[in-house]
């Protein structure tokens, strides 16, 4: 099936711990990119990518870092967990520049909690 | 900079009444506009899209909505609301002038009742 893949669907993590949540999409999609959703607040963009080698910042980057090595992947990475870090993350991907209107494909989600 | 407001965060409606989600929106360019659905522990789900053609989209699941530059409005409608409605619903603006690059309403969870 066609999409974008997050792993895992749940985590708890310790403050100061680390991890990486996986995003895999096979709709050979240029651009992808990290939200966080909390309540009231919609989803806000961590970090994005419009392609493979090319990463940017969003509204939100501090505290996370990403990668892109392929077109496929996108990693999250939290360095250093803190409770402000508990969150749904969604991945998203979509074609790149002047195809907006496709609109995005979005993943399931993880659900992160830092105690 | 681009802003969108859902101007009511909960929506309770009967089921077979109308539903009617406000979304206004600021941009500095012509934007495209979307409408996203979430259910309850699921992602996200597009609903419709404006890309500068017709000023009124349909959308699936008997949803539509209308652009007005004038009143900078895409409110969200469907004649008569079924309980598998039931769900948060995002509005949604392109940030940049590339189009790569969305920011998300506050969300509006839509109630329907029996």
């Amino acid at each position: 099936n066609a999409g974008v893949t997050q792993t895992p669907k749940f985590q708890v993590l310790k403050t100061g711990q680390s991890m990486t949540l996986q995003c895999a999409q096979d709709m050979n999609h240029e651009y992808m990119s990290w939200y966080r959703q909390d309540p009231g607040m919609g989803l806000r963009l961590i970090h994005y990518s419009v392609g493979a080698g090319i990463t940017d910042q969003g509204e939100v980057p501090n505290g996370y870092n990403v990668s892109r090595s392929t077109t496929e992947d996108f990693p999250l990475r939290l360095l250093s967990a803190a409770p402000s870090q508990t969150s749904v993350y969604f991945c998203a991907s979509s074609y790149a520049t002047g195809t907006a209107g496709d609109g995005y494909t979005f993943g399931s989600g993880t659900r992160l909690t830092v105690v | 900079a681009q802003s969108v407001t859902q101007l009511d965060s909960h929506v309770s409606v009967s089921e077979g009444t109308p539903v009617l989600l406000r979304c206004n929106y600021s941009s500095s360019y012509s934007p495209s506009l979307f409408w996203y659905v979430q259910h309850p522990n699921k992602g996200l789900q597009l609903l419709l899209k404006y890309t500068s053609a017709a000023t009124l989209v349909k959308g699936i699941n008997g949803f539509e909505a209308e652009f007005k530059k004038s009143e900078t409005s895409f409110h969200l409608t469907k004649p008569s609301a079924h309980m598998s409605d039931a769900a948060e619903y995002f509005c949604v603006v392109t940030k940049n002038n590339a189009g790569n690059m969305l920011t998300f309403g506050g969300g509006t969870r839509l109630m329907v009742k029996p």
